[in-house]
């Protein structure tokens, strides 16, 4: 069965990076995009880009462009989204997601900004 | 950017009756080479990650059950549940996929009146 399995939450203090993987199984890696979006505790979702895995091509919302970085690994089937210069306002559940209308969904990874 | 606003911002729904939640795309999201609106719908319960209700604007996801569907076209599409269930208390979100940024509605909070 498909599944999309984030890493664990984070920590991260102002100014710093974090780094998000979501590793895919069930299906084949290339064969879709994945969509990154993330959401804020008790806010909606907003997104934040997409990238092809199989030719890496990648489009990112403008409110995260220079910021944010989606990158893959096909030998281990595993998506990536960097989000750097961290401010407390990029705490939020982080998810990645497969296909434009996401059809699945990783169970999400917390990444908390505080000094 | 195209802006999704839906309506109203939250409901309550009596067990068993009809739920319907709006959409509003701030630009055409039918693609008229395949007459396709790209639309989709998902349900949020806490804690959880969207599950995908509808794409294509009404095209049921498989397993979703036939009380949820979708309707509308160009930029006024609806999500209607036909007979509520308890179950189905959560936020409801739409999404374009037409144009990046695929951006989604604010959301609408569904509860049992």
């Amino acid at each position: 069965q498909v599944q999309l399995v984030q890493s664990g939450a984070e920590v991260k203090k102002p100014g710093a990076s974090v780094k998000v993987s979501c590793k895919a199984s069930g299906y084949t890696f290339t064969s879709f995009d994945f969509n990154w979006v993330r959401q804020a505790t008790g806010q909606g979702l907003e997104w934040m880009g997409w990238m092809n895995p199989n030719s890496g091509n990648t489009g990112y919302a403008q409110t995260f462009e220079g910021r944010v970085t989606m990158t893959r690994n096909t030998s281990i089937s595993t998506a990536y989204m960097e989000l750097s210069s961290l401010t407390s306002e990029d705490t939020a559940v982080y998810y990645c997601a497969r296909k434009a209308a996401s059809d699945y969904w990783g169970q999400g990874t917390l990444v908390t900004v505080s000094s | 950017d195209i802006v999704m606003t839906q309506s109203p911002d939250s409901l309550a729904v009596s067990l068993g009756e009809r739920a319907t939640i709006n959409c509003k795309s701030s630009q055409r999201v039918l693609y008229s080479s395949n007459n396709k609106n790209y639309l989709a719908w998902y349900q949020q319960k806490p804690g959880q990650p969207p599950k995908l209700l509808i794409y294509w604007a009404s095209t049921r996801e498989s397993g979703v059950p036939d009380r949820f569907s979708g309707s509308g076209c160009g930029t006024d599409f609806t999500l209607t549940i036909s007979s509520l269930q308890a179950e189905d208390v959560a936020v409801y979100y739409c999404q374009q996929y037409y144009s990046t940024p695929y951006t989604f509605g604010q959301g609408t909070k569904l509860d049992i009146k």
